[in-house]
């Protein structure tokens, strides 16, 4: 099984709501991500869990919240999202964070649009 | 942080034309990465390149890391309409950003038949 999955694929909330988006490898990669992508632009990084800890955090806001569970899930909860959060939400798995062949496998996304 | 610099921004070509596109860095890169994403799809992994000079083959696909690893391309030969979708190189940090891969803006490339 080479390949990542999201769910949902599409979420619309308000800006009041609480909703969390899910993520799951079975690849036995110990290194998982969240990235943001907007329209026309690159996948810009959120969050790195190496071995089910935190390891980069870029300055996201405290309303994303990420947990990672055990080394096969990931999760991202949201809570009073803004409009201009609504994005492409992308997973992706990895080796290790110190594999020295890092290739990452992106799943579909989750299209989140905050109203 | 470090930034990789990535050209055209956008690309319009024939079916059967070829294509290039160029990633540069001010600072000598570990390594660069490069991957695909089709319109409405998601990044999908292509190839990786660590060597000075390193020069890769993936049937049309022939990617190149400069002699100074300051500078990456990619370039497809004779484009089909399958290679439509953004091209994205991404260098991956290390130290205290190790796994952290920044991506280029990525080159849209268009092929009409």
């Amino acid at each position: 099984d080479t390949e990542v999955t999201q769910t949902p694929k599409h979420l619309v909330m308000g800006m009041t709501n609480k909703k969390s988006l899910k993520c799951e490898q079975h690849m036995g990669h110990r290194a998982m991500y969240w990235y943001k992508q907007k329209a026309k632009k690159p996948p810009e990084l959120m969050f790195v869990y190496s071995y089910e800890k935190l390891s980069i955090n870029e300055s996201v806001p405290s309303r994303f919240s990420p947990e990672c569970p055990n080394s096969s899930l990931l999760n991202l909860h949201l809570h009073a999202l803004q409009p201009e959060d609504s994005a492409l939400y992308l997973c992706a798995s990895s080796q290790g964070s110190r594999s020295s062949y890092n290739e990452q496998f992106f799943g579909p996304g989750t299209r989140l649009t905050v109203l | 942080g470090q930034q990789v610099m990535q050209i055209p921004q956008y690309q319009h070509v024939q079916e059967g034309e070829d294509f290039t596109t160029y990633c540069n860095s001010s600072t000598t890169l570990s390594n660069i990465q490069w991957y695909k994403q089709r319109p409405g799809g998601h990044p999908v992994f292509l190839i990786q390149l660590v060597k000075s000079g390193e020069v890769k083959k993936q049937k049309r696909l022939t990617f190149q890391f400069g002699e100074a690893k300051k500078n990456s391309s990619l370039h497809i030969t004779a484009t089909q309409t399958t290679d439509v979708g953004t091209y994205f190189c991404g260098r991956r940090g290390g130290g205290t950003s190790y796994g952290k891969l920044t991506f280029g803006q990525g080159t849209i490339l268009t092929v009409h038949p």
